[in-house]
């Protein structure tokens, strides 16, 4: 099993540029997550799923859209890109609740916005 | 309502334990441990779902106090290996649908 994947690991952009970040898991999970990580600030919910087809917003969404079109994908776009999105940005999933479950976390993307 | 947790850093050498704190100003259903090392993933250590529990294992443990709002990390015996960030994640009765909301994080650094 790879777990949880996320493709780029690595990603520059300019400001306004848009970009797609995809996350893959392969564990059957329900719930799905989105985190952006910040020096000092430790992780915060963009966006999150609980199923196939669903989306809610977390924490921190503004600037962000996501879709959940398979059960085993979860995709985070930035429409137009600003230098405060520079970050790095984990994807989680878990088998059900995210209070009552263990979150499984990929590599993270690191992303600078110029 | 972010959980804090304390201290932000500690320096140990190995063989000596340490506690990590974290607090909420509201009621909890549970609390996560992660360990997440450097340019690394978040992994995850243990939950606690119930007031009072404790859990562990080998050499880390947790407890947790429902009625203070706050959770406990016991690292005993501390190892190189040891070293990284500590992260507690807080899911609140009726609050935050259900996800955690993460602290800072306590930097753990072990020294030989």
């Amino acid at each position: 099993n790879a777990g949880v994947t996320q493709t780029p690991k690595f990603r520059v952009l300019k400001t306004g540029q848009s970009m797609t970040l995809l996350c893959a898991q392969d564990m059957n999970h329900e719930y799905m997550y989105w985190y952006r990580q910040d020096p000092g600030m430790g992780l915060r919910l963009i966006h999150y799923s609980v199923g196939e087809g669903t989306t809610a917003k977390g924490e921190v969404p503004d600037g962000y859209n996501v879709s959940r079109l398979k059960k085993q994908n979860f995709l985070l776009g930035l429409e137009s890109a600003a230098p405060s999105q520079t970050s790095v940005y984990f994807c989680a999933s878990s088998y059900l609740r995210g209070r009552d479950n263990e979150q499984f976390f990929g590599p993270g993307t690191r992303l600078t916005v110029l | 309502q972010q959980p804090v947790q304390s201290p932000q850093a500690v320096i140990l050498r190995e063989g000596e334990d340490a506690v990590i704190n974290c607090s909420s100003s509201k009621a909890l259903y549970s609390v996560h441990w992660y360990r997440q090392k450097h340019g690394e993933a978040p992994v995850f250590l243990m939950i606690l779902l119930k007031g009072g529990e404790q859990k562990g294992h080998e050499k880390i443990s947790a407890s947790f106090n429902e009625k203070k709002q706050q959770s406990s990390l016991y690292l005993t015996a501390s190892q190189l290996s040891y070293s990284g960030t500590y992260f507690c994640g807080t899911a609140n009765y009726g609050g935050s649908q259900g996800n955690l909301i993460f602290g800072k994080g306590t930097k753990l650094s072990v020294k030989p």
